[in-house]
């Protein structure tokens, strides 16, 4: 009964490989995001789809490039890893892209050697 | 732009004390939205709060209370009788304008002691 889920929870890569995290809700919901934690804990919006439409693009290396192939999911893959994208990786989704609140998932926590 | 502050970085409590955690948030929109949310030791992040900017009526829930005061642009969260359980980092959030992002304080990490 998940609302949020991600895969995998840990992931540990070598520098210069490719990976990825998917990402499904069963809420319904129409906008999803990704987000990054740094070692700080401090949060950061990466990207955000509404009905797979990107509507939020930070200022994110174009190494991550995320795919939205149904409102239930947003999937987010990341090329030729580096040492410092080494984070904790949260999904969340929202009924809309209005004021509604963000139901987080369990964050995938990447570790790049 | 929008901004959250949360001065307050770590925070140590004896079990039952009563703790206020700020939040200060910056804005021009007259619309926004404010949040919080906890984030346990087990690393999810549990929505607790969303309040909007045309109402500023406090909220209770439990032992937790929040206090929105639009004049000093804030948005306190307190515990009270605290307990271990509560120990995690909890973080204000802001939400300005419908096509905005959500932008997080650095948090605040609250530990309850037995």
């Amino acid at each position: 009964d998940t609302a949020v889920s991600q895969t995998p929870k840990y992931l540990v890569t070598q520098m210069g490989n490719d990976k990825s995290i998917k990402c499904e809700q069963n809420l319904g919901h129409d906008t999803m995001y990704w987000y990054k934690q740094d070692s700080k804990k401090f949060l950061k919006i990466m990207f955000s789809y509404n009905n797979k439409e990107l509507i939020i693009n930070e200022t994110v290396p174009n190494r991550f490039s995320p795919k939205s192939p149904d409102k239930a999911h947003l999937n987010l893959h990341i090329n030729s890893l580096e040492l410092g994208d080494s984070a904790v990786y949260f999904c969340a989704s929202s009924r809309d892209r209005l004021y509604n609140e963000q139901f987080f998932g369990p964050g995938t926590r990447l570790t790049v050697l | 732009a929008q901004k959250v502050t949360q001065a307050q970085t770590e925070i140590s409590v004896v079990e039952k004390e009563d703790v206020t955690l700020d939040c200060v948030y910056e804005t021009r929109d007259t619309t926004y939205y404010l949040f919080w949310y906890k984030q346990p030791p087990s690393g999810e992040l549990v929505f607790l709060i969303r309040r909007n900017s045309f109402d500023e009526q406090n909220e209770i829930s439990g032992r937790y209370s929040w206090n929105f005061q639009k004049s000093t642009s804030s948005f306190n969260f307190t515990i009270t009788a605290s307990q271990v359980v509560d120990s995690a980092v909890y973080f204000c959030a802001l939400k300005a304008g419908a096509n905005s992002k959500l932008t997080f304080g650095k948090g605040i990490t609250l530990s309850v002691r037995p």
